[in-house]
């Protein structure tokens, strides 16, 4: 089976930084994703990581231990528009994804 | 660009009746799947499809069934509705190469009683 885990919520302060980490236990690895999703509304892509390393986009910068079944989303800079939930979910081997619970983090002015 | 479309946005149903739950992407992507979310847990598989034709189980087929005939839609149907199956469903779309995203509709909010 898969085991995805992610902290339930985070909370963070307006212009701060936030980084929510994921551990993964998956029989493949094929990649990894982080998705962000709003409140009643659908997961958007946000990065996807393959190899060992830091992926930086703007604001979000997503990064990978293969060997350490470990990633993280690191969020700059933050807005009152980030409050969301965060996707974790790792592609083990053919088309599927498995998916963590989600990352609920509030922002606060 | 239209993206995946899901019908309908939300729906009541009644114990023991059928509904089917459509999808329809316009972005000429091979593969589909259908995902149920819960409140605390993760996006769950229901089914997924790697083409027009080939469908298979994911982690959570009980109690739903799916067809691919074209490309663009891929229908989820619900025969015998059971208050467990109240939930958000997301249809989503990829195209084939590993590194490409999955592209999510807006999801229908479906409840049983």
């Amino acid at each position: 089976g898969q085991n995805i885990d992610q902290p339930t919520e985070m909370t963070a302060t307006e212009g701060a930084i936030v980084q929510i980490n994921c551990t993964y236990q998956t029989s493949g690895f094929n990649g990894l994703f982080w998705y962000q999703q709003h409140a009643g509304e659908a997961p958007t892509f946000l990065s996807y990581n393959v190899l060992d390393g830091l992926e930086e986009k703007g604001r979000f910068s997503s990064f990978l231990s293969r060997s350490k079944g470990y990633s993280y989303l690191l969020l700059k800079e933050l807005q009152m528009k980030d409050s969301a939930s965060y996707l974790c979910a790792v592609r083990d081997g053919d088309y599927k994804l498995s998916f963590g619970a989600g990352t609920t983090v509030t922002v606060r002015a | 660009n239209a993206g995946v479309t899901q019908t309908p946005k939300f729906r009541i149903l009644k114990i023991g009746q059928s509904m089917t739950l459509q999808c329809t992407q316009d972005m000429n992507h091979n593969y589909m799947y259908w995902y149920r979310q819960d409140p605390g847990m993760g996006l769950k598989l229901i089914y997924y499809s790697v083409g027009a034709g080939i469908t298979d189980k994911g982690e959570v087929p009980n109690g739903y069934n799916v067809s691919r005939s074209t490309t663009e839609d891929f229908p989820l149907r619900l025969e015998l509705a059971a208050p467990s199956q109240t939930s958000v469903y997301f249809c989503a779309s990829s195209k084939k190469q590993e590194s490409q995203p999955q592209h999510f509709g807006d999801g229908t909010r479906l409840s049983i009683l």
